[in-house]
C-alpha cells in the first residue's frame, strides 16, 4: 500500500530564512510524489511533482523538493521564506495501479507559519 | 493549466435536507473524478472515485446511499449529501483526472458545507 508521512504538524520559520517541510513515503513500485499547498477555505494548489529524472524538482513560487530514494524522503524546500508562504502543505503519493484509478494518498499536512 | 470548478463554494442547510455539490472540469475531459472530505486541520480523506458513465467506487466506511455520486458526463460530477446531519459538516473537495498517461489530478476550490 502507498502512504506518506509528514512528521511535523507545524513548522515556524522567520521571513527570509530557508524553510523545509518534511515528507517520507512508502510505496510499492516507483513513487509518483507530489506537493500541494492549501490556503484557508481553498482547494489544493499544485506545487511540484516527481515522476522520474532529476532528484531535485523545481516547482511553483520558488519551491523545490529533493527526492531521496535511500531515505525514502521528498522534503519540500525554499531558500528564502515569505510571509505569504504561510499555509497548509500536503505531501501526496499517487497510486500507479491503473485498476485503482491512480488515486492519491495524502499526508496529514504541515502548517507552515512564516514570521515577519 | 487545467481548471476545475465547484459549486457552490459554501452552503448552509438544515438537518434532514439534501445538498448537491457540482464539480466541473472547465477545459478538459475528466474520465475520472475523485471526491474528498476534509475536516478542520486534517488531511484529505478520499470518499469515492467515479468514472464517467459508471458507478462510483466508494472507500471503506463511506455510505454510498448517503453520499450519492453521479458522473454523467466527461466534464461534470455531482455529490449529493442526502438527509444531511450536523456531523456531515465539512469541506468537500473534488479533483479530476484526464486521459493523459500520467493522469495528473486537478483540484477544485472546495465546498464548505454547514448543516444546522
Amino acid at each position: 500500500a502507498q502512504s506518506v508521512a509528514q512528521p511535523e504538524d507545524q513548522v515556524n520559520v522567520a521571513e527570509g530564512n530557508p524553510l523545509t517541510v518534511k515528507c517520507t513515503y512508502s510505496v510499492s513500485g516507483n513513487p509518483y510524489l507530489f506537493w500541494y499547498v492549501q490556503y484557508p477555505n481553498r482547494g489544493l494548489q499544485f506545487l511540484l511533482k516527481y515522476i522520474t529524472g532529476d532528484n531535485l524538482v523545481k516547482g511553483s513560487y520558488g519551491f523545490e523538493a529533493e527526492f531521496n530514494k535511500s531515505q525514502t524522503s521528498f522534503h519540500l524546500k525554499k531558500p528564502s521564506a515569505l510571509v505569504s508562504d504561510s499555509a497548509l502543505y500536503f505531501c501526496a503519493v499517487r497510486d500507479t495501479d491503473q485498476n485503482t484509478g491512480n488515486q492519491f494518498y495524502f499526508g496529514t499536512g504541515t502548517s507552515l507559519t512564516v514570521i515577519p | 493549466g487545467a481548471v476545475v470548478s465547484q459549486h457552490p463554494s459554501w452552503v448552509i442547510c438544515k438537518s434532514g435536507t439534501s445538498v448537491k455539490i457540482e464539480c466541473r472540469s472547465l477545459d478538459f475531459q475528466a474520465t475520472t473524478m475523485f471526491w474528498y472530505r476534509q475536516f478542520p486541520k486534517q488531511s484529505l480523506m478520499l470518499m469515492a472515485t467515479s468514472n464517467e458513465g459508471s458507478k462510483a467506487t466508494y472507500e471503506q466506511g463511506v455510505e454510498k446511499d448517503k453520499f450519492l455520486i453521479n458522473h454523467a458526463s466527461l466534464t461534470l460530477s455531482t455529490l449529493t449529501v442526502t438527509s444531511a446531519h450536523p456531523e456531515d459538516s465539512s469541506f468537500y473537495i473534488c479533483s479530476a483526472a484526464g486521459l493523459a498517461a500520467l493522469r495528473e489530478q486537478y483540484f477544485g476550490p472546495g465546498t464548505r458545507l454547514t448543516v444546522t
